[in-house]
């Protein structure tokens, strides 16, 4: 089945600094990746799709320049947390669809960001 | 913008007893889509609905999508400490193909 690599699962940072997470499909293309932000015991909000070769579409309210989406590869999308302040502390998770009808969308493990 | 409503929030149940969480989209949807987060966990994939009134069994889980596809239902029969976790649906968007999840259901179940 489709697998998903979210890497780091987990990373805290000091207050200032950037955290860049990976999402990686392992057997399959994704020309198409979602990130999604997650505060505890809350749904899945959809932050930004990220497009392989071109530039990520964000949803309403979230800041372009705060949360950097780079999709080199057809493998691999990456989020980048700018100037991480401690209310971007949240678990973030990516994911990407192969086969929807049978896998749905994959999701990765999620990263638990901790910014102090 | 489109908006995913799932109700309740919270259900704690004896086991053996039956779980129904509800699923009402604001727009009709192309397809929609039941995921199971355990805590601490990432969601995983249950099944997906397309077509209008559809209705998929998945052992003791039973799926149903309505007749307008705006609307869909996950009931468990005779819950299981193993079925703990929060359900989430989340609905294809007929205009912009994005995934949007509801709020999540969270079931308990007490042995």
């Amino acid at each position: 089945g489709a697998v998903v690599s979210q890497h780091p699962s987990r990373v805290i940072c000091k207050s200032g600094t950037s955290v860049k997470i990976e999402c990686r499909s392992l057997d399959f293309q994704a020309t198409t990746m979602f990130w999604y932000r997650q505060f505890p015991k809350q749904s899945l909000m959809l932050m930004a799709t990220s497009n392989e070769g071109s530039k990520a579409t964000y949803e309403q309210g979230v800041e372009k320049d705060k949360f950097l989406i780079n999709h080199a590869s057809l493998t691999l999308s990456t989020l980048t947390v700018t100037s991480a302040h401690p209310e971007d502390s949240s678990f973030y998770i990516c994911s990407a669809a192969q086969g929807l009808a049978t896998y749905g969308y994959t999701f990765g493990s999620g990263t638990r960001l901790t910014v102090v | 913008g489109q908006q995913v409503m799932q109700i309740p929030q919270y259900q704690h149940v004896q086991e053996g007893e039956d779980f129904t969480t509800y699923c009402n989209s604001s727009t009709t949807l192309s397809n929609i889509q039941w995921y199971k987060q355990r805590p601490g966990g990432h969601p995983v994939f249950l099944i997906q609905l397309v077509k209008s009134g559809e209705v998929k069994k998945q052992k003791r889980l039973t799926f149903q999508f309505g007749e307008a596809k705006k609307n869909s239902s996950l009931h468990i029969t005779a819950t299981q400490t193993t079925d703990v976790g929060t359900y989430f649906c989340a609905g294809v968007s007929s205009n912009t193909g994005k995934l949007i999840f509801g709020q999540g259901t969270t079931l308990q179940v007490k042995p």
